[in-house]
């Protein structure tokens, strides 16, 4: 079945500094590749995501490139601020299935 | 910004007790969904419900649970007899394609303990 790997669990950046999360797929049948955030004691907040017909999407400090051969899609935050900090999650969907699934989150700390 | 709501945002019950999440989906969503996160851990699917059956769940999603959408804009998770492990947060979600290839929209969540 559908199973998605996201790495590191932990991360911390000075301001200023990039961020860089990765997950990892193995169903070659999964299009969808969403990313959420949540703030502490929030629903998750989708900030970007991306189809499997295109290769990288960006929104101002935000990027997602998606590797269809490798199966793994990757999120970046450039210059980031103390209200970067929170959990990030990546998600998949999969064509003939129902649900989205998500990755296990990394928690990002931006130091100021 | 149309969003999803869920009430209560804080649901104490005893062990053995039923429990009723409340949720209103996006007005023009089609497809619904329960996703539950125990503290720290992952966001977990539970199930998804698409003109008004379930259309996929998981295998957390046992007898135990019930899921129902009794007017046009409710949509309820039911846990018959709660469990000390079934305390987590729960999210609800919706969505306006099948194609699951679009946005789901979270709720804020409903923090169920079970004593």
């Amino acid at each position: 079945g559908e199973n998605v790997e996201q790495h590191p669990s932990t991360l911390s950046v000075q301001e200023g500094d990039s961020a860089v999360i990765k997950c990892t797929y193995s169903d070659s049948a999964s299009n969808y590749f969403p990313w959420y955030k949540q703030e502490l004691g929030k629903g998750p907040q989708l900030i970007i995501d991306i189809r499997s017909n295109v290769g990288e999407k960006k929104d101002q400090r935000i990027a997602v490139t998606l590797n269809k051969t490798a199966k793994h899609f990757s999120l970046h935050i450039t210059e980031t601020q103390p209200e970067d900090s929170a959990v990030y999650f990546c998600g998949l969907g999969t064509s003939g299935t129902y649900k989205y699934i998500f990755g296990t989150g990394t928690r990002l700390k931006v130091l100021a | 910004e149309p969003e999803v709501t869920q009430t209560p945002s804080h649901q104490v019950t005893q062990m053995g007790q039923e429990v009723i999440l409340r949720c209103v989906p996006i007005s023009n969503h089609l497809y619904f969904y329960w996703y539950r996160q125990i503290l720290g851990q992952k966001v977990e699917f539970l199930v998804s419900f698409y003109n008004n059956e379930i259309s996929e769940k998981s295998e957390i999603f046992d007898d135990q649970f019930s899921v129902e959408r009794p007017d046009g804009s409710n949509f309820t998770l039911k846990i018959r007899s709660t469990k000390l492990e079934d305390s987590a947060m729960y999210f609800c979600a919706s969505s306006w394609d099948r194609g699951m290839n679009t946005e789901a929209f979270f709720g804020q969540g409903t923090r169920l303990t079970v004593v």
